[in-house]
């Protein structure tokens, strides 16, 4: 089956690190993008930042630049999203989606990350 | 990168139909024919719905429709279903492998 698994929910306190993931399968991890999106509370959809795993090729939003790191590992079909300083405000649902051609076709069910002291 | 402006809501009755539009820029939806749309149910991941301004994907309704004109792309929902309350998002290809979402729109079957 084709799908993009995402890791499980979590619970952080401000200023620690955080790396979630998003495994593909069931198709060519390496030859399509993978997107970042964040989604706050009742508000929409955030374009973060964008990699192709084969060549390691990431685009970040200005707005997104610097707060967070997005990276591949090829050998294990997975996308990570890195912070290593989190605020209150990071806390949301962050979703991955494939891009095939230019529209996103696939689409991970989200990491809720919560963050609070 | 500023975020494509949808409204902030939209509502229409049982089998009548709805327009959601989607505004741009000229470096955005004005200068690329790959807008898309993808509805989102409450707690549920996005789904696409429209690709290339008026594709749909295999298994989506022919009730969804999408259109482009200069700065503005949109989606038209035709024979409303209550399964169609959802949130929409527009998304649009703004050049050099980045894209920009819009703000969304909740829309709701009266």
């Amino acid at each position: 089956e084709v799908q993009l698994v995402q890791s499980g929910t979590e619970v952080k306190k401000p200023g620690e690190s955080l790396k979630i993931s998003c495994k593909g399968s069931g198709y060519t991890f390496s030859n399509y993008w993978i997107l970042w999106v964040r989604q706050m509370p009742g508000k929409g959809l955030e374009w973060m930042g964008i990699i192709y795993p084969d060549d390691s090729d990431i685009r970040y939003s200005p707005s997104f630049q610097g707060q967070v790191t997005i990276s591949a590992d090829n050998s294990i079909n997975t996308a990570y999203l890195q912070w290593n300083n989190l605020k209150a405000s990071d806390s949301a649902m962050y979703y991955c989606a494939r891009r095939k051609d230019w529209h996103f076709d696939l689409w991970g069910r989200g990491t809720l990350v919560f963050v609070s002291s | 990168q500023s975020a494509l402006t949808q409204p902030p809501s939209a509502s229409g009755s049982l089998g009548q139909s709805v327009t959601i539009y989607c505004t741009g820029t000229s470096s955005d939806v004005g200068a690329h024919h790959y807008v898309s749309w993808y509805q989102q149910h409450p707690g549920k991941a996005p789904k696409l719905i429209i690709f290339e301004v008026n594709k749909r994907p295999s298994g989506v309704p022919d009730r969804f429709s999408g259109s482009k004109s200069g700065n503005t792309a949109s989606l038209t929902v035709s024979g409303l279903q209550a399964e169609d309350e959802a949130d929409y998002h527009c998304c649009s290809y703004a050049g050099k492998n980045k894209d920009v979402f819009g703000t969304g729109t909740k829309l709701t079957v009266l």
